[in-house]
């Protein structure tokens, strides 16, 4: 166990509709990160947050946004689905550094969500 | 910008024989690397790391990596394989701020009694 919370497990929606994935970075951990892992795309980055602010963007498409709370749990909303939207969305965190060698922190996994649009 | 090769997209491997899963990343700065496994149904878990210092780094469940910088790669080593290594492989290129993850697109490890 990662200590690091998603929910839901499964989610299975149609295509058009808006869903929003939760997670639960474990106690201290001040980023979070987003990946989606599909058959053809395999495992990418979507977006980091880090003490509620977004960080640092990757493959992240326009219909999908995401925010961190004060709490520090984070949400990643997906809007106007497609049947390519269906995959394994994972969350990670860690505590973050200031860069280099010296500051690495670890990235610690969620076990994800599968969402299946039909 | 950072990619990652991962040549291997399956490799099976009877059990106690060794086994090497292959990875190249293209990168114009210094990257640091990485192994993640990934169980059925499960989220990854980091293996080993390689961020600076000796090339030769040495992971949890007996794996170990050498990056090698002339080559540009990064392969994974285990001298004697377990039934309980078969999972998918992920290896993964950070830049220096360890704000992006780049990933490969995985080898999956097939232990065969």
């Amino acid at each position: 166990d990662s200590g690091v919370t998603q929910t839901p497990k499964h989610l299975i929606t149609a295509t058009g509709q808006r869903v929003t994935l939760r997670c639960s970075p474990r106690s201290g951990d001040l980023s979070v990160y987003w990946y989606q892992q599909s058959l053809d795309q395999g495992l990418q980055f979507l977006i980091q947050y880090y003490n509620g602010e977004e960080r640092a963007k990757g493959n992240i498409l326009e219909r999908f946004s995401a925010q961190q709370f004060p709490d520090l749990h984070s949400e990643l909303n997906l809007s106007s689905l497609e049947l390519g939207d269906s995959a394994l969305y994972f969350c990670a965190s860690s505590v973050e550094g200031l860069g280099g060698a010296s500051s690495y922190n670890e990235q610690f996994f969620g076990p994800g969500t599968r969402l299946t649009v039909l | 910008a950072q990619s990652v090769t991962q040549l291997d997209s399956q490799v099976p491997v009877f059990e106690e024989a060794p086994v090497e899963l292959r990875c190249n990343y293209s990168s114009s700065v210094s990257v640091y690397l990485f192994w993640y496994v990934q169980y059925p149904n499960q989220g990854l878990q980091l293996l080993l790391k390689y961020l600076s210092g000796s090339t030769l780094v040495k992971g949890i469940n007996g794996f170990e990596a050498e990056f090698n910088k002339s080559q540009t790669s990064f392969h994974l080593r285990k001298p004697s394989v377990h039934i309980s290594d078969t999972a998918e492989y992920f290896c993964a290129v950070s830049s220096y701020n360890f704000n992006k993850f780049y990933f490969g697109s995985g080898t999956k490890l097939n232990v065969k009694p």
